[in-house]
């Protein structure tokens, strides 16, 4: 079974501008979570979609969105980049069902390494 | 938003040590997961915890759900120099499948 795939692994930007970050979950998985990673901060969770809608939402701003699509694929959307922005965004799926703790194991992509300049 | 409180930050060990690092919170949690991350990697799933008490092994690796539910211990035996990483643990109050980090234990294995 494949694993998370997440596109593209590397990306450029400059303030003011807009980027959109790309999560393919495992097949099957419904759940789809977004974390941010930094040195200083860690991982810092943004958001988890599960069924197409948003079900859990970290202390980002709202310059940072998201959505899921029919076939689980995610998306994540940061707009007006700032400096700060510069980070690891790691994309992480699971099974998410019901009546097994084991559903909520969340499995890892590769991540996508934002620079912003 | 809330993290877990990892220690140590990091470890320096000759090959062949053993390993143990904690994960400490104030809040229960009702799973806990151990992740190693390589450089340049997403984390990689190791051990997942399920019940106060549970002890679970992976190879080498050992982890326990803390009996109060608010900390969770991993121990590697015999380490090895591909043990080297950053390993994170990860807390769920089952509040809908959100998960909170810990700060990381940075791992060095002298060979």
């Amino acid at each position: 079974k494949a694993g998370v795939t997440q596109t593209p692994r590397y990306l450029i930007k400059t303030r003011g501008q807009q980027v959109t970050l790309s999560c393919s979950p495992i097949s099957g998985h419904r759940s789809v979570s977004w974390y941010q990673q930094t040195p200083g901060q860690g991982l810092q969770f943004l958001f988890e979609y599960f069924s197409e809608t948003q079900r859990n939402k970290g202390n980002f701003p709202g310059r940072f969105s998201g959505r899921q699509f029919s076939n689980s694929r995610s998306e994540m959307n940061v707009s007006t980049l700032e400096l700060g922005d510069s980070a690891l965004y790691l994309c992480a799926s699971s099974p998410a069902g019901f009546g097994a703790a084991s559903y909520n194991e969340q499995f890892f992509g590769p991540g996508t390494r934002l620079t912003v300049l | 938003g809330q993290q877990l409180n990892q220690s140590p930050q990091s470890m320096f060990i000759q090959e062949g040590e053993d390993v143990s690092m904690n994960c400490t919170s104030s809040s229960i949690f009702n799973t806990w997961l151990w992740y190693k991350q390589d450089p340049g990697e997403g984390p990689v799933l190791l051990i997942a915890l399920y019940k106060a008490g549970e002890l679970t092994s992976n190879g080498r690796l050992t982890a326990q759900f803390g009996i109060t539910r608010k900390d969770s211990f991993l121990n590697i035996s015999a380490s090895i120099p591909s043990d080297v990483g950053i390993y994170f643990c990860a807390g769920d109050r089952n509040t809908g499948n959100q998960f909170y980090f810990g700060t990381g234990t940075s791992l060095t294995v002298i060979p």
